[in-house]
């Protein structure tokens, strides 16, 4: 079984502070993890993946995420948030086998204050 | 532009009542899927299907079923709405196991 718990589900920021979204996954084989971004009244659209390699992974718009095995986290961040970052932000999960299911966390709120 | 289509857009249901809602893809994705969106509990897989042929049961079967004929197409049924039902409906395509996942930009449904 797999799943996605996304710790905070609204976060408020100032314009240029870090953004820091928090994600945990549970998988019973070596996952392959997703953040996604849907922006009001949109579908949802990929910042980053991570699947083999790199645990350090670079995404659209200054976006990275860090895959801890250890921690089974792979929690989002961008350095300095901009007014356009204000979105729902989903981490998603799928597990490594020959099963394409794909599990998504409830989501993070980000709203950016001037 | 190839991509996922949706249809219809938006629709209001009456209770009790059958509908379809249509996905096509023209990725020659294998993997497809489809999610309801609800206020706070993000989303919820529904159903989903690893290849044409195949599909499995998500987070959230039950009032809804699948069927996947060909690789391009993957209606989801209701086969008798209820207001709890109402939701946004989004279905995505997936080329392969460590791909992302595509999507559509969703069905806004409301039965009343």
């Amino acid at each position: 079984a797999q799943s996605v718990t996304q710790l905070g589900s609204h976060v408020s920021v100032s314009e240029g502070a870090l953004v820091l979204l928090r994600c945990n996954y549970s998988s019973s084989v070596p996952p392959y993890l997703f953040w996604y971004v849907q922006y009001p009244n949109q579908g949802l659209q990929l910042l980053l993946k991570y699947t083999t390699g790199a645990t350090l992974v670079k995404g659209i718009n200054g976006f990275e995420a860090e895959f801890k095995k250890s921690e089974t986290s792979f929690h989002l961040t961008k350095p300095s948030a901009h007014m356009s970052d204000a979105a729902e932000y989903f981490c998603a999960v799928r597990g490594g086998s020959n099963d394409y299911k794909l599990s998504f966390g409830a989501g993070t709120t980000v709203t950016v204050r001037a | 532009i190839a991509g996922i289509t949706q249809a219809p857009t938006s629709q209001i249901l009456a209770a009790g009542r059958r509908m379809t809602l249509r996905c096509t893809q023209d990725m020659r994705h294998n993997a497809m899927y489809w999610y309801r969106q609800d206020l706070g509990l993000g989303l919820r897989l529904i159903h989903y299907s690893n290849t044409a042929g195949t599909t499995g049961k998500g987070e959230v079967p039950d009032g809804y079923s699948v069927s996947r004929a060909n690789t391009d197409d993957f209606p989801l049924t209701l086969a008798s709405a209820v207001p709890s039902q109402t939701s946004v409906y989004f279905c995505a395509s997936s080329e392969g196991i460590a791909t992302e996942a595509f999507f559509g930009q969703g069905t806004r449904l409301t039965v009343v």
